[in-house]
């Protein structure tokens, strides 16, 4: 079973929906978690950090739910320019790396 | 402030070479971890470093190797490359408990 796992999409949205997807992680352990955001080709770049009371950057909000161990992304008022591979990063106290998933793939068309 | 650079951007190799793969951390961080990512997959732990010793590793085999400076900067050798080992290879600075800040990456081909 992989450490943390994502929908891997695509979700093809119109600009201006809302789009939501979550990712979820196995080890109870972990304490930090982030989104980054990944175009193709490039390096991953970091999204926003998600604590647990959730928390929103602009047009982006991150939920952290520990009992279920998953974190959700929701994008509000889409633009194009948010087309992109998102990935789901979870940490833990005890280990030293961070486990990515795979990706969600994100197309916005307008 | 200088964000992580790597070197080189891209590389081919043949199958049974080695290769040595460069990273220089963002100013002020102290930790270096490097990243695998294969075509279409998340980026995958292989070691981190910090003040110049290995500070955890991933699954992969021994012949994956690095090595951290008194600068911070770092490098990251693969011998007998294999076919599989083709991927972004990704290294990210940091300060302990704090966000990685990736560099650009070097994208390695085997054939």
């Amino acid at each position: 079973r992989k450490e943390v796992e994502q929908d891997p999409g695509p979700f093809n949205v119109p600009e201006g929906a809302t789009v939501a997807f979550n990712c979820t992680y196995s080890n109870s352990a972990s304490q930090s978690f982030f989104w980054y955001r990944q175009d193709c080709r490039k390096e991953p770049k970091l999204l926003m950090s998600v604590y647990s009371s959730g928390n929103e950057d602009g047009r982006f909000t991150a939920q952290l739910n520990r009992a279920s161990q998953y974190i959700s992304l929701l994008i509000r008022d889409s633009k194009l320019s948010d087309s992109a591979t998102y990935l789901c990063v979870a940490d833990s106290r005890n280990d030293y790396k961070l486990s990515f998933g795979a990706g969600t793939t994100v197309t916005v068309r307008a | 402030e200088t964000g992580v650079t790597q070197s080189p951007t891209h590389l081919i190799k043949t199958r049974g070479q080695q290769v040595t793969l460069r990273c220089s951390s963002q100013s002020g961080h102290n930790t270096v971890s490097w990243y695998q990512q294969a075509l279409g997959q998340g980026p995958q732990f292989i070691f981190q470093y910090y003040r110049e010793e290995e500070n955890g590793r991933g699954n992969f085999p021994p012949r994956f190797s690095g090595l951290q400076f008194p600068n911070y900067s770092s490098e990251l050798n693969v011998n007998a490359l294999e076919l599989d080992d083709s991927a972004l290879y990704l290294c990210a600075s940091s300060l302990a408990n704090s966000p990685l800040h990736f560099g650009n990456g070097t994208r390695l081909t085997v054939t």
